[in-house]
């Protein structure tokens, strides 16, 4: 099946710090890349959706000058997470659906749980 | 306002049963929905899916069944292993929703725990 990897799978910062998660698509390439974030207890909400070469959609809520998202590759997305605060702690999950995978299902990378300090 | 709804949040079975969860949705420009089942710590897996043009679809032990008419999708495993617990999310999708074609709208999913 499709493989997506995230990077780093923890990562511990500083308050006032910015932080980057990398999600890549290994067998196949991703031409649609979506970025959620998942509170405790509740499901995923989605973030962000963005398509190769173009600029990141952000869902109602979502600051885009705070959560930086940057599809340069057909096979990598990355989320910035921009001068982070302890708010911003959660599980961030990323998910990459391709061309030649069924259009509407989405392949999941396995999380970066963010604690800001 | 939660257009896909999982309203147990927990579920317990025995080994070897029956597990039935269900999903309610509210907004009839839906028409494919999905199950994935989430470990902690661990990013969402996709089980099985169903569009608006059929009622059941089936994969080994997984069986997902669709009413339309009722808004309503369930997801039944049997038998039940103990592998099998883990939190199980439905998700739902239009081609036509939101303009953003194919975005999934998850429920808050429920814990299945299955007992050895």
């Amino acid at each position: 099946g499709a493989v997506v990897s995230q990077h780093p799978s923890r990562v511990i910062c500083k308050s006032g710090t910015s932080v980057k998660i990398e999600c890549r698509s290994l067998d196949f390439q991703a031409t649609t890349m979506f970025w959620y974030r998942q509170f405790p207890k509740k499901s995923l909400m989605l973030m962000a959706t963005s398509n190769e070469g173009s600029k990141a959609t952000y869902e109602q809520g979502v600051e885009k000058d705070k959560f930086l998202i940057n599809h340069a590759s057909l096979t990598l997305s990355t989320l910035t997470v921009t001068s982070a605060h302890p708010e911003d702690s959660s599980f961030y999950i990323c998910s990459a659906r391709g061309a030649s995978l069924f259009l509407l299902e989405q392949f999941f990378g396995p999380g970066t749980r963010l604690t800001v300090l | 306002d939660q257009q896909v709804k999982q309203n147990s949040p927990s579920l317990s079975v025995q080994e070897g049963r029956i597990s039935i969860l269900n999903c309610d949705y509210t907004n009839s420009m839906f028409d494919y929905f999905l199950w994935y089942k989430k470990y902690p710590a661990e990013g969402p897996t996709f089980l099985i899916s169903i569009s608006s043009i059929k009622d059941k679809n089936e994969d080994g032990r997984f069986t997902v069944f669709l009413n339309k008419s009722a808004k309503h999708l369930s997801l039944h495993i049997v038998p039940s292993q103990p592998g099998d617990s883990a939190v199980y999310f439905c998700a739902a999708s239009g081609t036509h929703y939101g303009g953003s074609q194919g975005n999934l709208i998850f429920g808050k999913g429920t814990k299945l725990s299955v007992k050895p």
